[in-house]
């Protein structure tokens, strides 16, 4: 059974960063693409990033300003997302999620999120 | 960019049909898929390139594309089935994914 566990979310003030983690159990980790997601207050989901198998692709949203950073370790079995220079708008329940594979940018097993507030 | 426009909410009767919509101009030349998001939990892949169930998911749940639209449709509604549903896609050059802004299904 794929497990994805995510950690890090905390209270941040404006102007802060922080980095998220996601633990991945019951596959091959290192044979799929990972994404980050994020769920806003308003109910909408917003991708955030991915990043392939080997880390050689990596692709980001364009509303993310650079200020983002997904990487990945195989050996490790994780998933991390560095944050910086963070806003209120950031508030969010982020996701990790595997790709479903074969190069479809789907997404076919989500962590339960962790939860990240952005507030002075 | 691609947007992806959805009708904010779609309320149905039990065992009715309910068919949630998805419209982008992306979306004649790139695969979609939905998901099913309720409170507290986390997403689920329903549809898998328009037409395909994701593992597990009941029969009653199908899919159809039409141009640059692409329908969830759910026959005989379940009260199990009341949640948030999104579509996504991704750019036909592979840059980003996008997700539709979610359908509020409200099982009368």
């Amino acid at each position: 059974e794929v497990l994805l566990v995510e950690s890090g979310g905390v209270v941040v003030p404006p102007g802060g960063s922080l980095r998220l983690s996601c633990a991945a159990s019951g596959f091959n980790f290192d044979d799929y693409t990972m994404h980050w997601v994020r769920q806003t207050p308003g109910k909408a989901l917003e991708w955030l990033c991915l990043i392939s198998w080997d880390s050689s692709e990596i692709r980001y949203a364009d509303s993310l300003k650079g200020r983002f950073t997904v990487s990945r370790d195989n050996t490790e079995v994780s998933l991390s997302l560095q944050m910086t220079s963070l806003t209120t708008e950031d508030t969010a329940l982020y996701f990790c999620a595997k790709d479903l594979g074969d190069n479809t940018w789907s997404l076919d097993s989500w962590g339960q999120g962790t939860l990240v507030t952005v507030s002075s | 960019s691609y947007d992806l426009t959805q009708p904010p909410s779609v309320s149905v009767s039990p065992g009715q049909t309910a068919r949630i919509t998805c419209s982008g101009a992306g979306l004649s030349r790139q695969f979609s898929y939905w998901y099913q998001k309720k409170p507290g939990q986390a997403p689920v892949l329903v549809m898998i390139k328009e037409t395909r169930r994701a593992s597990g998911i009941p029969e009653r749940f199908s899919g159809s594309r039409s141009g640059t639209t692409v329908t969830l449709t759910i026959s005989g509604v379940q009260a199990e089935d009341e949640a948030d549903y999104f579509c996504q896609s991704s750019d036909p050059r592979l840059t980003y994914v996008m997700f539709g802004g979610g359908t509020k299904l409200t099982v009368l």
